[in-house]
């Protein structure tokens, strides 16, 4: 158990539809990355927020939004989504930011898009 | 930007050793690190290598050589639940704070 925590586990929905994935980082953790993994396909990443900042910025499509909170959780919101939106959504933490710091994995929310 | 490479699959037997490499392209070095992902969990954290040389952690060992931006992970005396994707990944000096590799997908079988 890596200490991070994302829900739900499992989201089932229709196209045009928009989701909302959670995300609460370990303990003393600052910084929060998002990833997307579809099938065959390798960690993509998405978006890190720093202390509730956007600090950076990977191929996250304009459908796709995210914010960091005070109490450092994070969401991920996903809009009119389409069929090839269905993967594996990751959360990560580190205690700081920047490349050097190591990240943990949350157990992911698969989302199906149908 | 970051470039890395890692064989696709692999195949190994219970209880022997097996070495999975990764080639990496990078502008500027700062340490690479080695992930573990069963199929449809997380990525959980093996090592990371900022120096070159080994590192061993129990049956892991990780192995950087950052004048040839090459690493390998070295699996000793493997178990069936080894079976698992390895990710290798670099940090970045652009966008991405860590590039990961698509991974090598490792069986070990009986």
């Amino acid at each position: 158990d890596s200490g991070v925590t994302q829900t739900p586990k499992h989201l089932i929905t229709a196209t045009g539809q928009r989701v909302t994935l959670r995300c609460s980082p370990r303990s003393g953790d600052l910084s929060v990355y998002w990833y997307q993994q579809s099938l065959d396909q390798g960690l993509q990443f998405l978006i890190q927020y720093y202390n509730g900042e956007e600090r950076a910025k990977g191929n996250i499509l304009e459908r796709f939004s995210a914010q960091q909170f005070p109490d450092l959780h994070s969401e991920l919101n996903l809009s009119s989504l389409e069929l090839g939106d269905s993967a594996l959504y990751f959360c990560a933490s580190s205690p700081q930011t920047g490349g050097l710091d190591t990240q943990y994995f949350g157990p992911g929310t698969r989302l199906t898009v149908l | 930007g970051q470039n890395i490479d890692q064989p696709t699959e692999m195949t190994a037997t219970e209880g022997a050793i097996v070495q999975i490499n990764c080639t990496y392209q990078t502008s500027g070095f700062n340490g690479l690190f080695w992930y573990q992902q069963h199929a449809g969990e997380a990525p959980t954290f093996l090592s990371y290598n900022v120096l070159d040389g080994l590192e061993e952690k129990g049956r892991f060992s990780s192995f950087l050589s950052r004048s040839k931006g090459y690493s390998y992970l070295l699996l000793k005396e493997l178990q069936m639940k080894d079976s698992a994707s390895y990710l290798c990944a670099v940090p970045n000096s652009g966008n991405t704070p860590l590039v990961f590799g698509k991974g090598t997908r490792l069986s070990v079988i009986a």
